[in-house]
């Protein structure tokens, strides 16, 4: 079946070590975007890629980055983590900008 | 602002006792509007879009219903199994590289009890 995937499920890193989470997909969609979800609140979305071309939001932390090398892989690097960005990171893709998107099942971050 | 509200925050209900949550919405030009089903710890799973006032679409037990201000989510004779959180996203037109970007609510949780 064609799906989002990320990995690993489950993360923990310690404050300030650099950590990469990974997505994966086989719809061979255009786009992927990059959410945050923290407890009982909406996602929010840090930044997408339309094809290669980068979108970051404005108020996305410069501490975080993505790379998407290919059509199926988008990675999201948190290079020095805070207690703060402790949360559930979503990726997610749709077939064209303005698309149902698609999620994956989330990778959850710990910071100790 | 484009801004999403989503109420109840939290709904307990009986199985079989329908209700209905309630998504407000404050956007220019409405693209569309997704409800997505998220269960603990999982990613959300899309459930319907609405692109025009007047829209209904139906799913099992759940039907979404689209105004000009509002969406709502009817759930009838509910399930213990469709308990979940129940999120509402709009999509605005946006422009260039925020075409397509969604804005989402907060979510109503659900809980039907046996």
């Amino acid at each position: 079946d064609a799906m989002v995937i990320q990995n690993p499920r489950y993360q923990v890193t310690q404050f300030g070590k650099p950590v990469t989470l990974s997505c994966s997909q086989t719809l061979n969609h255009n786009v992927m975007y990059w959410y945050q979800q923290k407890s009982s609140q909406a996602p929010k979305l840090l930044f997408h890629y339309y094809d290669k071309d980068f979108n970051n939001e404005a108020d996305t932390p410069d501490n975080f980055q993505s790379r998407r090398p290919n059509t199926s892989f988008c990675f999201l690097d948190i290079r020095s983590p805070g207690l703060g960005d402790a949360a559930m990171y979503l990726c997610a893709t749709s077939r064209d900008a303005g698309d149902t998107q698609y999620f994956g099942p989330g990778t959850r971050l710990t910071v100790l | 602002e484009d801004q999403v509200t989503q109420s109840p925050e939290a709904l307990r209900l009986q199985e079989g006792e329908s209700s209905s949550l309630n998504c407000s919405y404050t956007v220019s030009g409405l693209r569309g509007l997704f409800w997505y089903r998220q269960d603990p710890g999982k990613g959300p799973e899309f459930l319907f879009t609405l692109y025009s006032a007047g829209e209904e679409k139906e799913k099992e037990r759940l039907k979404a219903t689209l105004t000009k201000k509002e969406s709502f989510l009817h759930i009838t004779a509910p399930k213990p199994e469709d308990s979940a959180t129940y999120l509402c996203a709009v999509q605005a037109p946006g422009y260039g590289g925020s075409q397509g970007n969604l804005i989402f609510g907060k979510g109503t949780k659900l809980s039907v009890k046996p």
